[in-house]
């Protein structure tokens, strides 16, 4: 069984740009979130995604957008990017009930010079 | 304020010693908690889930424990082998469904 995928692993952007991450749940998972990680601030939750709807949202400002296909791929997009958003973005694929365990994929690193 | 706070930040011992790494949460209200492993610049794995219901769960040399009276989970390794250097962390899943994590414990084992 394949597990969670990201792409692209890794980006370099400019201050100003955007930029769209993918990630591609485990099969017949439905849910799926999106964590920022940073050496300063560890992990941070970023959104949920169940269903194609926007089940939960974290404390990240309206740059930080994201949306669920059908097939359950989601995306994520930050607009606008400054230097602070440089970090590792994960994200998790769960069948999406609350006691489901998470399962992550292995992270796209984004670089903002 | 839901809070998961692990001791120590970082550890190093000998091969072949066991250890045991802490995690204390606030929440009293919690579904599961995981402890994952982490290799730099990688991706999280999970390596057990315990149910709020559930004492442990074992995985090989892995066992950990839940004590939701008390906010407190362990994670103990035995005979520990340099291939368990990595970042330990630990999460819980609350009613909001997002995984709510520590800072992780860093571990390194020396040959």
């Amino acid at each position: 069984k394949a597990g969670v995928t990201q792409t692209p692993r890794y980006l370099i952007k400019t201050r100003g740009q955007q930029v769209t991450l993918s990630c591609s749940p485990i099969s017949g998972h439905r849910s799926v979130s999106w964590y920022q990680q940073t050496p300063g601030q560890g992990l941070q939750f970023l959104f949920e995604y169940f269903s194609e709807t926007q089940r939960n949202k974290g404390n990240f400002p309206g740059r930080f957008s994201g949306r669920q296909f059908s097939n359950s791929r989601s995306e994520m997009n930050v607009s606008t990017l400054e230097l602070g958003d440089s970090a590792l973005y994960l994200c998790a694929s769960s069948l999406g009930q609350l006691y489901n365990e998470q399962f992550f994929g292995p992270g796209t690193r984004l670089t903002v010079l | 304020k839901q809070e998961v706070t692990q001791i120590p930040a970082a550890l190093s011992v000998p091969e072949g010693e066991n250890l045991v790494l802490n995690c204390s949460f606030t929440d009293s209200a919690i579904y599961n908690l995981q402890w994952f492993r982490q290799d730099p610049g990688k991706g999280l794995t999970s390596l057990l889930l315990i149910q709020s219901s559930q004492r442990e769960q074992t995985s090989g040399r892995l066992n950990a424990s839940l004590d939701k009276s008390s906010g407190r989970s362990t994670l103990y390794i035995a005979a520990s082998q340099p291939g368990d250097s990595a970042t330990y962390l630990c999460a819980y899943s609350g009613n909001t469904g997002k995984l709510i994590f520590g800072q992780g414990t860093t571990l390194q084992v020396k040959p």
